[in-house]
Formats: structure tokens, C-alpha cells, sequence
């Protein structure tokens, strides 16, 4: 079936460092591809998507690219900050444009960052 | 607060009790999702709603579980007899079928502790 498999936590950085999370993913069709964050005790909340191979999906400093040869969708940040701890989950989605999304996610990456 | 709302945020019960959750999704969303996320886990797809139909509910865990929208709007999730296995954060999340973007909008969910 269709899943997601994210880097393994916890990952632990000094402020300004650079920020790597990986995710791959197997799906039976062409997905579209999300990373969300959960800060303590919110609700998730959409940080980028990426709805085609080769596109870019940016917000916040954040960004991922789209990449269907090797199935990946790897979130990276040049310099992070403290506020940037939280949990940030990758996901796919296999229904297209204009139907309901039903998100298959991965297990979580939690970040900690250090002043 | 235009936002998802979910209540009550935290529910103890014991063992063998019904318990219920209810969201409020972002007003003009027809659609409304549930989720549920266990500790260390990515959330898992339950059901969904689009305005008040029930278009998928396979996902749900078992017949315990069962989940309303009567009047296209706020939504209900039930769990009858409860399990331990069953405490986990219930996510409820919305999105609309206008526009074309059809981003999901998460709750900040409803734990649940089964003792």
C-alpha cells in the first residue's frame, strides 16, 4: 500500500544550524506531497506541499522538492531558529485535484533546537 | 477564531464507557475529516465527510466507533465501550471542495485517556 517513511528522531540542532529531514514515500499513483509541523500542544499545520515532480514547495524559510526518481520529498531549512521546534510530519496523498485528500502520513520527525 | 474546534480538548473515562468528541470545522468548508494519532505515530485517516454524507468510513477501527454530521456542519465522533487501546489525540481537520486547492485545515484534537 501506499506510506510514508520519514527520517528518525529525535533530531537535535544549534540555532542557525542547517536542517535536513528526509522523507520518501511508495505510492500505487502520482501523490501529492505535504509536510506539516505540530508545535506543543496545536493542532498540525500545513507548512509546504508539492502537487507535481519537480516542484518546489517553500514557506517559512522551509523548503522541499519534489523528486519521483528517487520517491522523495526532503525538508530542508538553511538556518533554523528556536522557535522551529515541533514535530513535522511528511505526507502523501493519491486523490487528485478537486476530491476529497485523505492524507497517509509518516510517523513524525520531532526537532529540538538550541539556542 | 475562524479555525477548527474541537471539544472537549482532554477526556478521561473509564473503561466500558461511551465517550463522544465533537468539531466545529472552518465554516465554509463542506468537507470534515477525522483522524486519530497515537503517541510517536503519524495521524491515521478514519472517515470523512462531504457536507453531510458520509462518503468513506472503511478506515474507521471497528463498529465501535461511528462518527455524524447530521445538518452538514459540526460533526460527532463516538466511541462505545471504550478500550485502553483507544486512547490516543482524535483529529478532526476540514477542507472545501472549492478552488481547487483543497488544503486541510487540523484542530488542535481531542485527547483521550481510557483507564
Amino acid at each position: 500500500g501506499d506510506s510514508v517513511t520519514q527520517m528518525e528522531g529525535p533530531v537535535t540542532l544549534s540555532e542557525e544550524a542547517f536542517l535536513t529531514i528526509n522523507c520518501t514515500y511508495t505510492a500505487t499513483g502520482y501523490p501529492s506531497l505535504f509536510w506539516y509541523v505540530q508545535y506543543p500542544g496545536e493542532g498540525l499545520q500545513l507548512l509546504l506541499k508539492a502537487t507535481k515532480a519537480d516542484d518546489k514547495g517553500s514557506n517559512k524559510g522551509f523548503e522541499a522538492t519534489y523528486r519521483k526518481e528517487t520517491t522523495s520529498f526532503h525538508l530542508e531549512k538553511g538556518s533554523v531558529q528556536v522557535s522551529d521546534s515541533a514535530v513535522y510530519f511528511c505526507a502523501l496523498s493519491l486523490l487528485p485535484s478537486g476530491s476529497a485528500r485523505q492524507l497517509t502520513f509518516g510517523s513524525g520527525t520531532q526537532l529540538t533546537v538550541l539556542p | 477564531d475562524t479555525g477548527v474546534s474541537q471539544d472537549p480538548r482532554h477526556k478521561i473515562t473509564k473503561r466500558g464507557q461511551n465517550v463522544t468528541f465533537r468539531c466545529d470545522p472552518i465554516s465554509e468548508h463542506n468537507r470534515l475529516y477525522w483522524y486519530r494519532q497515537t503517541l510517536g505515530q503519524g495521524p491515521e485517516f478514519l472517515t470523512y465527510f462531504q457536507n453531510e454524507a458520509q462518503l468513506e468510513k472503511s478506515r474507521l477501527l471497528s463498529d465501535r466507533f461511528s462518527a455524524e454530521r447530521p445538518k452538514g456542519s459540526f460533526s460527532t465522533l463516538e466511541i462505545q465501550r471504550t478500550e485502553q487501546g483507544d486512547s490516543a489525540m482524535y483529529l478532526c481537520a476540514s477542507s472545501s471542495s472549492e478552488g481547487g486547492g483543497n488544503t486541510i485545515y487540523f484542530g488542535e484534537g481531542s485527547w483521550l485517556t481510557v483507564v
